[in-house]
């Protein structure tokens, strides 16, 4: 059964038109991550949560932006995406420190 | 913050040979340490760990080895096999807040 949901798996945008992802989860776990992989490169952090508290990465751009309304979803937001934007989004949580971060299968994002 | 170097970028084996990949950190603080499996298309997946007040661990024909005197930690891979072939990616976690950052990954190819 699937623990970490994203919706939708592919999202195909029109440069500039803000676009939402959206991740839920039932494991109940206190932390949520939002990460971006381009092509063959490293998941790279973009925020990440522990319950409410919520941590912006230095160097994430002022276009991406989240919530997280409750434990169980949290959604990123990109403002007027451009065309490096495209990339798998990555979602993930873990329950405390030193535990397992699991992964959500990501959202595909396509910018044209 | 937090800076994970990993080595090598690429690694060739032929099938039955050990594989052994190599990450560095630089944040003291940072105390779990994961290792992340990822094929291509699909989500990283956890294939061990390492906590900071241990050593070595060892599941089956993985094993994780930390230094963290010299802030270092090995992922070695006996016996290796086709299906091995991936994307390997270290990370470190700091657990006063959570954050869990990428080495840039390590393509493994194993040849029959």
């Amino acid at each position: 059964d699937a623990m970490v949901i994203q919706n939708p798996r592919y999202q195909v945008t029109q440069f500039g038109k803000p676009v939402t992802l959206s991740c839920s989860q039932t494991l109940n776990h206190n932390v949520m991550y939002w990460y971006q992989q381009k092509s063959s490169q490293a998941p790279k952090l973009l925020f990440h949560y522990y319950d409410k508290d919520f941590n912006n990465e230095a160097d994430t751009p002022d276009n991406f932006q989240s919530r997280r309304p409750n434990t169980s979803f949290c959604f990123l937001d990109i403002r007027s995406p451009g065309l490096g934007d495209a990339a798998m989004y990555l979602c993930a949580t873990s329950g405390t420190a030193n535990t397992e971060a699991f992964f959500g299968q990501g959202t595909r994002l396509t910018v044209v | 913050g937090e800076n994970v170097e990993q080595h090598p970028s690429t690694l060739s084996v032929q099938e039955g040979d050990s594989a052994v990949i190599k990450c560095t950190y630089s944040d003291s603080a940072s105390n779990y340490f994961p290792w992340y499996k990822q094929e291509l298309g699909k989500r990283p997946q956890l294939i061990i760990d390492i906590r900071s007040n241990v050593g070595e661990k060892k599941d089956q024909r993985i094993a994780v080895t930390l230094n963290k005197t010299a802030k270092h930690f090995s992922l070695h891979i006996t016996e290796t096999q086709p299906e091995d072939s991936a994307v390997y990616f270290c990370a470190a976690l700091r657990g006063s807040n959570y954050k869990l950052t990428f080495g840039k990954g390590t393509l493994l190819t194993v040849n029959p």
